[in-house]
């Protein structure tokens, strides 16, 4: 069965960087995409940005552009995700999800079909 | 960039009741939404792409509608287990972004 399943919980000071994985599994790796959403505690879904698990190719927001670099690594499909220069508004939990791409007529679609439990990221000195 | 209101913030409902929440996208996005619920403590589940392509599996009382700049989730008959916090989510070409989310409430 599909399953992604992000590293470890972590604590960090502003200013550090952290990276999370994401290991996919029950699946081919590299016909799916890797999508990266957070949520600081009691606040709404933010979305951060994609990677395909072909060809590496990412789209993230502009508000991470800096910060974050996406890749993957399809010889263990894993994806990882690295935020840099954290502040303390980073504090959050973080999920993976397989990004869908579909055709239908005279269109594309987009959705996500399986998460990960999410890790929490805590930014604090 | 595009901006999603999502509408209303949260509801107050009963089992049985017919409910619609809405997104607005400040331009047009053709059919790019999908809809997701979340439970406390759980990570977020697909109900509907494409606007309005329910998921397999996903009960037929959920529908969604809409397309260019307004979109609809509708639960027809709620359910004990559909009090939850849904999302909207676009995925047109620009940066992708979800609704500020819906909560949906015990009356």
């Amino acid at each position: 069965q599909v399953q992604l399943v992000e590293s470890g919980g972590e604590v960090k000071q502003p200013g550090a960087s952290v990276k999370i994985s994401c290991k996919a599994s029950g699946y081919h790796f590299s016909s799916y995409g890797i999508g990266w959403v957070r949520q600081a505690p009691g606040q709404g879904l933010e979305w951060m940005g994609w990677i395909s698990g072909y060809n590496g190719n990412t789209n993230n927001v502009e508000k991470f552009q800096d910060r974050v670099t996406m890749t993957i690594d399809t010889s263990t499909s894993t994806a990882h995700m690295e935020l840099r220069s954290l502040r303390s508004d980073d504090t959050a939990l973080y999920y993976c999800a397989r990004v869908v791409r579909g055709d239908q007529l005279y269109s594309v679609y987009y959705y996500m079909d399986f998460w990960g439990k999410g890790t929490t990221v805590t930014v604090s000195s | 960039d595009i901006q999603m209101t999502q509408s209303p913030s949260s509801l107050s409902a009963s089992v049985g009741d017919r409910v619609t929440i809405t997104c607005r996208a400040s331009q047009g996005i053709k059919n790019y939404v999908s809809w997701y619920q979340q439970k406390p403590g759980e990570a977020p589940q697909l109900l509907i792409y494409a606007a309005s392509t329910l998921k397999s599996g996903v009960p037929s009382r959920f529908s969604g509608g809409g397309s260019g700049t307004e979109f609809t989730l509708t639960i027809s008959g709620l359910q004990p287990e559909d009090f939850a916090t849904y999302y909207c989510h676009r995925y047109d070409s620009g940066p992708w972004t979800f609704g500020q989310g819906t909560k949906v409430e015990f009356k």
